[in-house]
């Protein structure tokens, strides 16, 4: 159990472009999700964490308006990166927890976004 | 804020011996969970342990136990009979407990390799 899967898992775009990733918990109901941003060799940063029904809640220095977070239900949360450009360019990682595992977070693969 | 060390930023290993993982943090919660995962080369995010800081007895999942020392603030991780696929980054976590949108705050990880 607790199988969390991301999509795609790698993407290049042009910049200026939008680009969507998304989230889902496949065998569980997550009643949060949280995205991550990792660069070479370093360790996870939190972007944002996301609620079923409410609006994301960003870190400080996380862009709002860059990094749209949408979590509309109970196994789905997206992640927009708009106008991307190339600073955007990163590994994003989402992970959920649920109803039944409240306390741990459930990872999922990973996204790596090349922006040229 | 609570803090996440990890003091060695690599360590290495035979095959088939034991390797022990360091890892301190800082907070002023009584309740709380500790967590250790392991990053490979795919950079899927695995749990590898958990534990709960009400519970005296240390976790342990078949080679992987850890020393929890609730007084001193420290959740080490041993590895026992180490495999080539032990070899990743293992980053150790704290979560204060509670609800499911807790954030997890993570050390800078511990890159461990695997020597045949």
């Amino acid at each position: 159990g607790a199988v969390v899967s991301q999509h795609p898992s790698w993407v290049i775009c042009k910049s200026g472009t939008s680009v969507k990733i998304e989230c889902r918990s496949l065998d569980f109901q997550a009643t949060t999700m949280f995205w991550y941003r990792q660069f070479p060799k370093q360790s996870l940063m939190l972007m944002a964490t996301s609620n079923e029904g409410s609006k994301a809640t960003y870190e400080q220095g996380v862009e709002k308006d860059k990094f749209l977070i949408n979590h509309a239900s109970l196994t789905l949360s997206t992640l927009t990166v708009t106008s991307a450009h190339p600073e955007d360019s990163s590994f994003y990682i989402c992970s959920a927890s649920g109803r039944v595992f409240t306390d741990t977070q459930y990872f999922g693969p990973g996204t790596r976004l090349t922006v040229l | 804020a609570q803090t996440v060390t990890q003091s060695q930023p690599e360590m290495s290993v035979q095959e088939a011996e034991t390797v022990t993982l360091s890892c301190t943090y800082d907070t002023s919660e009584s309740d709380y969970y500790l967590f250790w995962y392991k990053q490979p080369p795919s950079r899927q995010m695995i749990l590898v342990i958990r534990q709960e800081a009400y519970k005296q007895q240390n976790a342990t999942e078949n080679r992987f136990s850890v020393n929890f020392q609730k007084a001193a603030k420290s959740f080490s991780l041993k590895i026992s009979d180490s495999q080539l696929g032990d070899a990743a980054m293992y980053f150790c976590a704290y979560r204060k407990g509670g609800g499911s949108n807790y954030k997890l705050t993570f050390g800078k990880g511990t890159l461990l390799t695997v020597n045949p």
